[in-house]
């Protein structure tokens, strides 16, 4: 069936560092993906966005890839902080009103 | 401020005792939806509504009900709530499902315990 899932449950990276987390889906007909960061107690917060006619889009210390061939999504964030610490998820968008998010990777940031 | 607010935040129940969680945005949004989160499993969506009056089921509706009478407030109703319900929800908002108004605003989430 449709799905959207993550290679990795958990991240742990060094304050600094560039993080990459990635996610895999499987409905070709999906046209727009967002990434949602959710921090410890509140609901998920839009990141980024890209549209299926693209392979890349940068926003501030964030970029999204999007390889179609492959199904596959990743977040990179650079000079990852502290208060990147968070789950992030990756949601799919097929054009209706149905919206399929990942089971989501939980990113650690260690200083 | 805008906002999606929900309440209760938290909230114990008994099995089979009716509750009604309620959602509320304040971004004169078309779209609203329900999303139950549980470890290990991400988001589901539970129920969606278009517009006012105009519903739809999600991947999880089974043991929900939702309605659209006004275009702010969109309700999630446990008419018979079960142990396999305790979840954390979350209720979203976004302008439409056309392209460009997708971005979904989450509310704070509720946090529901069946006993």
């Amino acid at each position: 069936g449709e799905s959207v899932g993550l290679h990795l449950p958990t991240l742990s990276v060094q304050e600094g560092d560039n993080s990459i987390i990635n996610c895999a889906y499987s409905n070709s007909a999906s046209d727009y993906f967002i990434w949602y960061k959710q921090e410890s107690g509140k609901g998920p917060q839009f990141i980024i966005d890209i549209r299926s006619n693209m392979d890349k889009r940068q926003g501030q210390r964030v970029t999204v890839l999007l390889n179609k061939t492959v199904k596959h999504l990743s977040l990179q964030i650079a000079a990852t902080q502290p208060g990147d610490s968070a789950v992030y998820f990756c949601a799919e968008y097929t054009g209706g009103f149905k919206t399929i998010f990942g089971a989501g990777t939980r990113l650690f940031v260690k200083a | 401020e805008a906002q999606v607010t929900q309440n209760p935040r938290y909230l114990i129940t008994v099995t089979g005792k009716k509750l009604t969680v309620t959602c509320s945005q304040n971004m004169n949004h078309e779209y609203m939806s329900w999303y139950r989160q549980d470890p290990g499993l991400g988001l589901r969506q539970i129920y969606y509504s278009m517009n006012v009056e105009v519903t739809d089921k999600g991947d999880v509706p089974e043991g929900y009900k939702v309605s659209r009478k006004e275009k702010r407030n969109f309700p999630l109703i446990l008419e018979s709530p079960s142990p396999n319900q305790t979840s954390l929800y979350f209720c979203a908002s976004s302008l439409g499902g056309a392209a460009g108004q997708e971005t979904q605003y989450f509310g704070p989430g509720t946090r529901l315990l069946v006993l």
